[in-house]
């Protein structure tokens, strides 16, 4: 069974901060990965995807994130936060080839920039 | 706005009632889902269906029950349920491709659900 793990729960940072958020997830084969975001009072929305290709993928409001295999993770960083960045992240993951469409989530971790 | 749209917005029921959560998809996706978020726990996955068809169930109790009359429409049907099923109900729906998974899922707004 496919299974996502988050890091850190809570992290906070001043603006103009860098952030990395860690992600790694449990199935060996081979995964669709993405990170969403819930902003306070607003619905899930994706900022970034990876199928295949570049392992470095961007995404939209200044993010990316890293998909290194080896490590088994998808971990996504901002090199400058602004406060409206305030949201809930989670990592996804679907292992297609073993689960078929099913997207499992890891726990979240909500993020507070200070003004 | 997502293109999934869900109602109600918020939804509080006794323990004794019968009720049901709506989820409609303008996007033409070929699957959708029913999610549960908790406080404090990971989104859990309750039901996926596919073409229509129920692919998923992750062992959700039988007070649950999902219906998904066409590929644009899914339901969730409620009935004695307990206090600590209260959460926000998210619905999904995404375009499965045989060949490489789930594009990406597209969510709605959610349903907010207490129960008393």
């Amino acid at each position: 069974a496919q299974s996502v793990s988050q890091h850190n729960h809570h992290v906070i940072l001043s603006e103009a901060a860098s952030l990395e958020l860690g992600c790694n997830y449990s199935y060996g084969g081979t995964v669709n990965l993405f990170w969403y975001v819930q902003y306070p009072g607003q619905h899930l929305q994706l900022l970034l995807k990876y199928f295949s290709g570049d392992p470095l993928v961007k995404g939209i409001k200044g993010f990316e994130a890293e998909f290194i295999k080896s490590k088994f993770s998808f971990n996504l960083r901002k090199p400058s936060v602004q406060w409206s960045d305030t949201a809930e992240y989670f990592c996804a993951v679907n292992a297609w080839e073993a689960a078929g469409n099913k997207l499992t989530f890891g726990g979240g971790t909500r993020v507070l920039v200070k003004p | 706005e997502t293109g999934v749209t869900q109602t109600p917005r918020h939804l509080v029921m006794g323990m004794t009632n019968k009720k049901s959560l709506k989820c409609e998809q303008h996007l033409g996706h070929n699957a959708m889902y029913w999610y549960k978020q908790s406080a404090k726990k990971p989104l859990e996955l309750m039901f996926v269906y596919n073409f229509k068809e129920q692919t998923e169930n992750n062992s959700v109790p039988s007070r649950f029950s999902p219906e998904c009359p066409n590929s644009s429409h899914l339901f969730l049907h409620l009935h004695t349920l307990q206090p600590e099923d209260s959460a926000l109900y998210l619905c999904a729906s995404s375009q499965d491709r045989q060949d490489r998974g789930n594009t990406e899922a597209f969510f709605g707004q959610g349903t907010r659900l207490t129960v008393v």
